[in-house]
C-alpha cells in the first residue's frame, strides 16, 4: 500500500536534546497529522495541520505545514524519556476523505 | 468524552478460522476507518464507512470486510485466516469532513497460529 517517507527511521538523543523529523510525499495534501504511538497502544494525535506554511505548537512540540504542501516537519525540544516511541505523520490529499500514514520514526532517549 | 474502544484487545485464531473485531467511535463521530499495523508493512488503511456505507477501501483480498451500524458502532472481519494476517488492527474514528482529525482505539492484537 502506498506511505509517505518519513525520516529517520529512528534516532537515539540524550536527553535534553532537541529532535527534528520530517515526512515527505510525492502528492499535494491539504491536511498533515502527527501522531505518537507507544508500544501495544493505538496512535495517539499530537498535531494537526491545514495550511501551507502553518506551523503549530503543542508544548514542547512544534509542527509545520512544508511550503510545497509535499512534506512536513515534527520538532521535539528538550527531550526526555517519555518521549520515547514510535512518531507517525499522516497526510490526507484533496477530494479524498483517506489518510496514509508515514513509514514512522523511532525515537529512542538516553537519560 | 469516552474515546474510541475495540474489542477484543487480544485474540489468538488458527489458520483458517474467521474473526470479527468490533470499533465503538467517539460519540458524534460517524467516519470510521480501520487499518493493519504489522511491523513489517506499518500502517495500511483497509476501508472507512461512513454513514453505513464504505466510502473508500484500501488494497486488501476481499477476505477482510467491515459493516457499520446505524449508531456508527463498526465490525471488521477477517475470514479464511492466514499466519500473515497476524497484527494490530486499529480503528479510528472522525467527524466525517475532510480534513477532519482522526483517533485511534488501543487496537486489537490478532494472533494467527
Amino acid at each position: 500500500g502506498q506511505q509517505l517517507n518519513q525520516s529517520p527511521q529512528s534516532m537515539f538523543i540524550q536527553e535534553g536534546e532537541d529532535v527534528s523529523m520530517n515526512c515527505t510525499s510525492s502528492s499535494i495534501f491539504n491536511t498533515w497529522l502527527w501522531y505518537k504511538q507507544d508500544p501495544g497502544e493505538g496512535p495517539v494525535l499530537l498535531i494537526a495541520l491545514y495550511k501551507a506554511g502553518e506551523l503549530t505548537s503543542n508544548g514542547r512540540l512544534t509542527a509545520q505545514f512544508g511550503i510545497t504542501r509535499k512534506d512536513s516537519f515534527l520538532n521535539i525540544s528538550a527531550s526526555i524519556p517519555s518521549d520515547v516511541g514510535i512518531y507517525f505523520c499522516a497526510g490526507q490529499s484533496q477530494g479524498t476523505y483517506k489518510y496514509i500514514f508515514g513509514t514512522g520514526t523511532r525515537l529512542k532517549v538516553l537519560a | 468524552k469516552a474515546g474510541v474502544t475495540q474489542t477484543p484487545r487480544y485474540l489468538i485464531k488458527t489458520r483458517g478460522q474467521q474473526v470479527t473485531l468490533s470499533c465503538s467511535p467517539i460519540s458524534g463521530h460517524r467516519s470510521v476507518s480501520w487499518y493493519q499495523q504489522t511491523p513489517g508493512q506499518g500502517l495500511q488503511f483497509l476501508f472507512e464507512y461512513f454513514s453505513e456505507t464504505q466510502r473508500n477501501k484500501g488494497n486488501f483480498p476481499g477476505r477482510f470486510s467491515g459493516r457499520q451500524f446505524s449508531n456508527s458502532r463498526s465490525e471488521m472481519n477477517v475470514s479464511t485466516l492466514e499466519l500473515g494476517d497476524s497484527a494490530l488492527y486499529l480503528c479510528a474514528s472522525s467527524l466525517a469532513e475532510r480534513g477532519a482529525e482522526q483517533f485511534f482505539g488501543p487496537g486489537t492484537r490478532l494472533t494467527v497460529l
